[in-house]
């Protein structure tokens, strides 16, 4: 399988910070990478897809950049309905794997 | 407006069997791949299980291959997983998730999720 490791796995921020969460990949998956938000309680929701192209609906504050086995999502002026954890997910092989989560906190 | 409801969740004993349920609505299901993907408590993602649009095809991460099936009905727009030989590591909420068609595989909408409790 292949493995996903995402850095750091928590983090404390400020509203208005610029945030960037890494996702590696244990071999290349082009640009087979996915990033999905997930608020306490609730099922997971689509940011990112195919590395960077924002899911229809999603604020243009969220972005993601990288390809092969190194990948970033950015959020750019947090919010307060931004606190929440972050996972990416690769689809290239036929078993897709998650990262392990990232949880932005509230400062 | 796409809608996925999974139930059939609960507590079973080690070894036991259970089915969970998850009722599409909203979109073509028979178009389309399904998934299921757990989160034990406190813990992140894992992905369990996918099905083709057809069922055709099935795929499933190691942890659960022999011991988990996933189907489908289109005539009931319902996507299933049969769990047995169930362990206490396999306690977690369990979602359903739609794939979406085009060159990015992805799950673009999530039910809520079904708790199932592997305890004696």
């Amino acid at each position: 399988d292949i493995q996903m490791t995402q850095s750091p796995s928590s983090l404390s921020a400020s509203g208005g910070d610029r945030l960037n969460i890494t996702c590696r990949a244990s071999q290349s998956v082009g640009s087979f990478l996915n990033w999905y938000q997930q608020r306490p309680g609730r099922g997971p929701k689509l940011l990112i897809y195919g590395a960077s192209n924002l899911q229809s609906g999603v604020p243009s504050r969220f972005s993601g950049s990288g390809s092969g086995t190194d990948f970033t999502l950015t959020i750019s002026g947090l919010q307060p309905e931004d606190f929440a954890t972050y996972y990416c997910q690769q689809s290239y092989s036929a078993t897709w794997t998650f990262g392990q989560g990232t949880k932005v906190e509230i400062k | 407006e796409v809608q996925l409801v999974e139930s059939g969740g609960g507590l079973v004993q080690p070894g036991g069997s259970l089915r969970l349920s998850c009722a599409a609505s909203g979109f073509s299901f028979s178009d389309y791949g399904m998934t299921w993907v757990r989160q034990a408590p406190g813990k992140g993602l894992e992905w369990v299980s996918a099905t083709s649009a057809s069922g055709a095809t099935t795929y499933y991460a190691e942890s659960v291959k022999g011991r988990f099936t996933i189907s489908r009905d289109s005539s009931k727009n319902t996507l299933y997983l049969e769990m047995s030989s169930l362990r206490d590591d396999d306690t977690a909420v369990y979602y359903c998730a739609k794939q979406s068609k085009g060159v990015w595989p992805r799950l673009d909408y999530w039910g809520q999720g079904t708790l199932v409790t592997v305890s004696s």
